[in-house]
């Protein structure tokens, strides 16, 4: 099994729904959870990223984690057509290394 | 700023040859990191350093993967003989020491090994 799992799409959406990204994880000792985003060709770079359990928004973007159940997810509210990438969820482990999912590739067509 | 600096972009070689990617970090990032992206694989760790000393290599997948940082704005990536199993794209990022601190990467070096 992975230490994290997500799913690659691709997720096509229309301009202006609201998305849904997900990961789950099965270690319990990674620390920080991240989400990057990646456009064609570029590498990827942070979006957000948060510490603890709960909610954490900034502008469209919404980041949860629920340690508990281990799963992250990432909401993006009025997704725009250049929302278009794929998105990464990324977490730390105690040696500082980061452990990155499959990345979901994102279409938002206008 | 200047972000972090890869060369080359991209690299197409046949297979046996030796090949070297460059990488130059932010100014004042004391970590450095080499990933692997690949369709199968994701986003894997090879290796990073802190202070140019390597700390964790065990992501490096064979002894013909090997890493170096002589100074503080410059490291490489070399893979002697090189395989078509190599085709990937590799990353090079940087960050600063100290707490959470998040890693900014490069554009990356698309390498195809015929």
């Amino acid at each position: 099994q992975k230490e994290v799992e997500q799913d690659p799409g691709p997720l096509s959406v229309p301009e202006g729904a609201i998305v849904s990204l997900n990961c789950t994880y099965s270690n319990s000792a990674f620390q920080y959870f991240m989400w990057y985003r990646q456009y064609s060709r570029k590498g990827p770079e942070l979006l957000m990223y948060t510490y603890s359990s709960g909610n954490k928004e900034d502008g469209r973007f919404t980041a949860q984690v629920d340690k508990s159940s281990k799963y992250i997810s990432l909401f993006i509210r009025d997704s725009q057509p250049s929302d278009s990438a794929t998105y990464l969820c990324a977490l730390e482990n105690q040696g500082g290394k980061l452990i990155f999912g499959q990345g979901t590739e994102l279409s938002v067509k206008p | 700023d200047a972000g972090v600096i890869q060369s080359p972009r991209h690299e197409v070689t046949e297979m046996g040859q030796e090949v070297t990617l460059r990488c130059k970090p932010i100014s004042g990032h004391d970590y450095l990191f080499w990933y692997r992206q690949t369709m199968m694989r994701g986003l894997e760790l090879l290796i990073y350093f802190n202070n140019n000393v390597p700390i964790d290599d065990s992501g490096m997948p064979e002894d013909r993967f090997s890493a170096k940082m002589p100074n503080a704005s410059f490291s490489t990536l070399k893979i002697q003989p090189s395989e078509p199993r190599d085709s990937a794209v590799y990353f090079c990022a940087s960050s600063r020491p100290g707490g959470y601190q998040p890693q900014h990467f490069g554009d990356g070096t698309r390498l195809s090994i015929l």
